[in-house]
């Protein structure tokens, strides 16, 4: 699977938008970008996934470069609750199903 | 509600003594996984469960043994507890070995002394 780089830590005012960028310079074209989430102490939690194009659910929108080399994760309305460690993760298709998690980006939201 | 459950929340082990960590899901998932986290490392896999009665070896696999007799249950059992031992360890669960979600259980903090 392609390694994911993240920055260590953002902050984000809250009711702001949060983008979380992820490069993942070495995907292949079938491997998938997926964003987790992990809020202290709990376990992590799926955002959202997505091959090629944009994608948005009630949580966030993924936003995947056109070389598919790198990928944004926006969360429109930031509020104290999405405080977490966000992970982006690369995987691919059928056959390669395990999720490593790297570092992440801890996400702070601040008032 | 469900979700997964595991057990104990929280436990103290002395060194060398055998232990079980339980995990239980009733979303009829059939995949099923073991994953601990360390400080500064993130979640690494220990080990899978792809169907009922089969398992595969993940990331960090030494010193780690697991089953799976049936659909709900894949306890994680510790034959000889290390210091190095000392994480948190979450249990999580999919559909299916390639479905796009896992679900996560609360974890287990177990130190080893």
């Amino acid at each position: 699977d392609a390694k994911t780089t993240q920055p260590p830590s953002m902050d984000c005012a809250e009711g702001r938008a949060a983008n979380l960028p992820c490069n993942h310079s070495t995907i292949s074209g079938n491997e998938y970008v997926y964003w987790y989430r992990q809020i202290h102490s709990q376990g992590p939690q799926y955002i959202i996934h997505g091959l090629k194009n944009n994608e948005t659910n009630e949580m966030a929108s993924l936003i995947i470069t056109e070389d598919r080399k790198s990928s944004t994760l926006i969360l429109p309305h930031a509020t104290l609750r999405d405080t977490a460690v966000y992970y982006c993760i690369v995987r691919g298709g059928a056959g390669s199903y395990q999720l490593t998690f790297g570092k992440g980006t801890k996400l702070s939201v601040i008032p | 509600i469900a979700g997964i459950t595991q057990a104990p929340t929280s436990q103290i082990l002395a060194a060398g003594r055998r232990m079980t960590l339980r995990c239980t899901q009733d979303m009829r998932h059939n995949a099923m996984y073991w994953y601990r986290q360390d400080l500064g490392l993130g979640l690494r896999l220990i080990h899978y469960s792809n169907t009922a009665g089969t398992t595969g070896k993940g990331e960090v696999p030494d010193g780690y043994s697991v089953s799976r007799a049936n659909t709900d249950d894949f306890p994680l059992t510790l034959a000889s507890a290390v210091p190095s031992q000392t994480s948190v360890y979450f249990c999580a669960s999919s559909r299916d070995r390639d479905s796009y979600e896992q679900y996560f259980g609360p974890g287990t903090r177990l130190t080893v002394t």
